[in-house]
């Protein structure tokens, strides 16, 4: 089975700091995405990346970066934190961009204060 | 809007009825999938059907995909406390969710 974990569960941090979350699948998928999911809006894309030092956008980029420097790992980068940016988190892994299922990993509940 | 609309926004049967979600969308598809959530977890994959598929099925779960009306629904037969959860269609390329069908099975 695949499996797609998410460094930390919770993770609280103040306004203005760099905050990082870590995703690390084990399958060997090409392709790796991070979402944020808020009550009334459901998922929304941030940015995916389909290869090693590749990265797309998604719906809502601002604010956030990425990197991908290994394959099984996907790291979202918020600069310089703020509240709106209070959210849960998902990362998701999967073999294609369409046309397959992807694995998604716990999440990560982020408050910032 | 490409996202998958769910209908309805919430439901709540007793266990062993059946419960029934709906989807549309409004922009041509290759596929369509199915996920649930349960509270405060990651999404599950539940089913892909294709464009030229009209119907799927997986244990308990039944898929049908209508693409002249740009429609999908996911029956879940005999329905368990267990199957509580969010249920989110996804249209492809890239995934986008629509907010979810939220079932509560009353034991």
């Amino acid at each position: 089975d695949v499996k797609v974990t998410q460094s930390s569960r919770y993770l609280v941090k103040r306004t203005g700091e760099k905050v990082f979350l870590e995703c690390v699948q084990d399958m060997d998928h090409e392709n790796m995405f991070w979402y944020r999911q808020d009550p009334g809006l459901g998922l929304r894309l941030i940015y995916f990346s389909y290869d090693v030092k590749m990265k797309e956008k998604g719906d809502i980029p601002e604010g956030y970066s990425v990197s991908r420097e290994k394959k099984e790992r996907f790291s979202l980068i918020l600069e310089s934190a703020s509240t709106n940016q209070t959210s849960m988190y998902l990362c998701a892994s999967s073999l294609a961009v369409s046309n397959q299922p992807q694995h998604f990993g716990d999440g990560t509940r982020l408050s910032i204060l | 809007s490409q996202q998958g609309e769910e209908d309805p926004q919430a439901l709540s049967i007793q266990e062993g009825e059946n419960a029934t979600m709906n989807c549309s969308y409004k922009t041509s598809i290759n596929n369509l999938q199915w996920y649930r959530q349960n509270s405060g977890r990651g999404l599950v994959h539940l089913i892909l059907i294709r464009s030229n598929e009209r119907e799927k099925h997986s244990g308990r779960l039944r898929v049908t995909l209508d693409t002249s009306k740009k429609s999908s629904s996911l029956l879940i037969t005999a329905s368990r406390a267990a199957d509580t959860a969010s249920y989110f269609c996804v249209r492809d390329t890239p995934l986008v969710f629509g907010k979810g069908t939220r079932l509560s099975v009353i034991a």
